[in-house]
Formats: structure tokens, C-alpha cells, sequence
């Protein structure tokens, strides 16, 4: 069965502390891996994809194959990172399967 | 800024009356994916139209319908609207292929009573 597990709802982390958002996969196949992000009020907008490898606004996300793991990780929270983040594999087609999202909260 | 719009932007609706949710999609696309999301959920795939054909389909039931128009904006329509169709229900517009990046609308909240 194709799915995304994101097991945490929600995760309170402090100003400066690092944050991993936790992602694991299942699907027969080579999926494309990526973390969206919904900012308050804001629609659904793409954060990375594993296969840019890049970093953006600090954030970094491994595609682990043999965990099928994909999570997302930052070393030093902000307090505008705090949103919703869904990560989403797709498969041969531009159809996307979510995970249920987990909240992030940084305090100051 | 995407340039995928959506209309309306909510909507009330009493169980058992029908629906239509519409989608502009961006410049140059032409692939438009619909998706409902459930409150506390993520977002859950249910179709896509490609050059005007389905492409796909998930696990939803034959009231939700839809259309691509030449112009590649999309229509969803739902009938026999039911309790639980409430929901958010998100446009995605892309360029068909490997690599192009999907773009989404703010979305379209529908509450069923």
C-alpha cells in the first residue's frame, strides 16, 4: 500500500533548539519524496524535494531508502518556522500522497 | 505568489444539494489535480484531469466528478452532497512531467449541514 506516516501531531521546540519532523514511507516503487508547508493563513506551498537536495530557509531532508524514511530536519528553530508541514511522495504521475501533517510550535 | 485561483472561497450547502467547485489554473499548466482535505487531515487525492482526460483517480465515490476546460481550468462537482464532505477542497495545478514543481490554490471550504 502507498502511504505517509508522519507519527507526531504536534512539536513544541524552543527559539535556537534543532527540530526534526519525522516522515516514514511506504510504496513498491522509486517515489519522489517532499515536505510542503502551510504557514498561517497561507496556502500549501512546496518547502524541498529529495531530489534538489537542496536546503531552504535552513531546512534539510534525507531520503533514507533504506528506512524509507524522509525527515526533515533544522538546526536552529525560528519563530516563523512554526506551521504546518506535510510530507507527500509521488509516484509516476503528479499525484501526491500526504501525511497527516505535524503542527511545529516555537516558542520564543 | 502561484497563479491558481479558486471559487469560491466558502460555501454552505445543505446534505443531499450538489456543488460546483472551480480552479484557474497557472500560465502554462496543464494539469489540474483536486483534493479534499478533512479537517485535522492531509490532503487526499481525488482526481486529476490532463489535457482535459481523467488521469487518475483515488478512493472517492462517482458523485465527485469533474471537468478541464480547453483553457485547462477545472470544475469539481459533487453531488448528493453528504454530512462529511465537509472539507477544504484544494486545486493543483502543474506541467505534466518528472521534475516540474505542483502549485496549489488557497483552497475552497464546503460545509455541508
Amino acid at each position: 500500500a502507498q502511504r505517509v506516516t508522519q507519527p507526531e501531531k504536534l512539536l513544541s521546540v524552543f527559539k535556537g533548539a534543532p527540530v526534526e519532523l519525522k516522515c516514514n514511507y511506504s510504496y513498491s516503487g522509486s517515489p519522489e519524496l517532499f515536505w510542503y508547508v502551510q504557514y498561517s493563513r497561507q496556502r500549501l506551498q512546496l518547502l524541498l524535494r529529495h531530489i534538489s537536495r537542496e536546503s531552504i530557509k535552513g531546512f534539510t531532508a534525507d531520503l533514507n531508502k533504506g528506512e524509507t524514511s524522509f525527515h526533515l530536519k533544522k538546526p536552529f528553530a525560528q519563530e516563523e518556522d512554526s506551521a504546518m508541514y506535510y510530507c507527500a511522495l509521488s509516484g509516476d504521475t503528479d499525484k501526491l500522497i500526504f501525511g497527516t501533517g505535524t503542527r511545529l510550535q516555537v516558542f520564543p | 505568489e502561484t497563479g491558481v485561483t479558486q471559487s469560491p472561497t466558502h460555501l454552505i450547502k445543505t446534505r443531499g444539494q450538489q456543488v460546483t467547485l472551480r480552479c484557474s489554473s497557472q500560465s502554462g499548466h496543464n494539469t489540474v489535480s483536486w483534493y479534499q482535505q478533512a479537517l485535522g487531515q492531509g490532503p487526499q487525492f481525488i482526481f486529476q484531469y490532463y489535457r482535459e482526460e481523467e488521469n487518475g483517480r483515488g478512493n472517492f465515490p462517482p458523485r465527485f466528478s469533474g471537468l478541464q476546460f480547453p483553457n485547462y481550468s477545472s470544475e469539481l462537482n459533487v453531488n448528493a452532497l453528504e454530512l462529511d464532505d465537509s472539507a477544504l477542497y484544494l486545486c493543483a495545478s502543474s506541467l505534466m512531467g518528472a521534475g516540474n514543481t505542483i502549485y496549489f490554490g488557497e483552497g475552497s471550504w464546503l460545509t455541508v449541514v
